[in-house]
């Protein structure tokens, strides 16, 4: 089945600094791909949109300079979160499709800890 | 755009019995509804989807059933065992993709 790699798993950065985020499609061509953040015991909330070629569409109340995302390719996009600040830390998640109306393929998740 | 509710937010029920979550839409543009299960630390997986010219579906011990006209549909698990305990995420596609507030499922042995 589709599989998608999300590197790093957990990443740990002092505050101020800059985390870059992997979500690549390993067999197939995504030209969607989703960002979602996810607090403890709670729902997936969409962050931003990310059609190949194009720019992200974020969800209201998203900061698209302090959470940038590049859709370069076909196979990867990247979430930054510049300047981390504590309140950043969560559970960062993408995920991937070909086509509309088709089911999604989620990375594993990143851990981001901002100390 | 879309607003995806979902309900219970919790539910526990005894081995062997059935589990139903139940969530309403208001986008009439959606029509696709798939079923996610999100096990603690893992990332969610599809069990079921749905479209909007199918009223039901059913994969073994789970069902999916759709109500285009009351803008709802439901999950339906038979026969639970404690290995369906996870968190449960139902989700609308229409003009947007948006998911539900997840219901944690509990199957007591």
């Amino acid at each position: 089945g589709a599989v998608v790699s999300q590197h790093p798993s957990w990443v740990i950065c002092k505050s101020g600094t800059s985390v870059k985020i992997e979500c690549r499609s390993l067999d197939f061509q995504a030209t969607t791909m989703f960002w979602y953040r996810q607090f403890p015991k709670q729902s997936l909330m969409l962050m931003a949109t990310s059609n190949e070629g194009s720019k992200a569409t974020y969800e209201q109340g998203v900061e698209k300079d302090k959470f940038l995302i590049n859709h370069a390719s076909l196979t990867l996009s990247t979430l930054t979160v510049t300047s981390a600040h504590p309140e950043d830390s969560s559970f960062y998640i993408c995920s991937a499709r070909g086509t509309p109306y088709s089911p999604l393929h989620f990375g594993n998740g990143t851990r981001l800890t901002v100390t | 755009g879309e607003n995806v509710e979902q309900h219970p937010s919790t539910l526990s029920v005894q081995e062997g019995d059935s589990a139903v979550i139940k969530c309403t839409y208001s986008d009439s543009a959606s029509n696709y509804f798939p079923w996610y299960k999100q096990e603690l630390g893992k990332r969610p997986q599809l069990i079921i989807d749905i479209r909007s010219n199918v009223g039901e579906k059913k994969d073994q011990r789970i069902a999916v059933t759709l109500n285009k006209t009351a803008k709802h549909f439901s999950l339906h698990i038979t026969e639970t065992q404690p290995e369906d305990s996870a968190v449960y995420f139902c989700a609308a596609e229409g003009n947007q993709f948006y998911f539900g507030t997840g219901t944690s499922l509990t199957v007591i042995p």
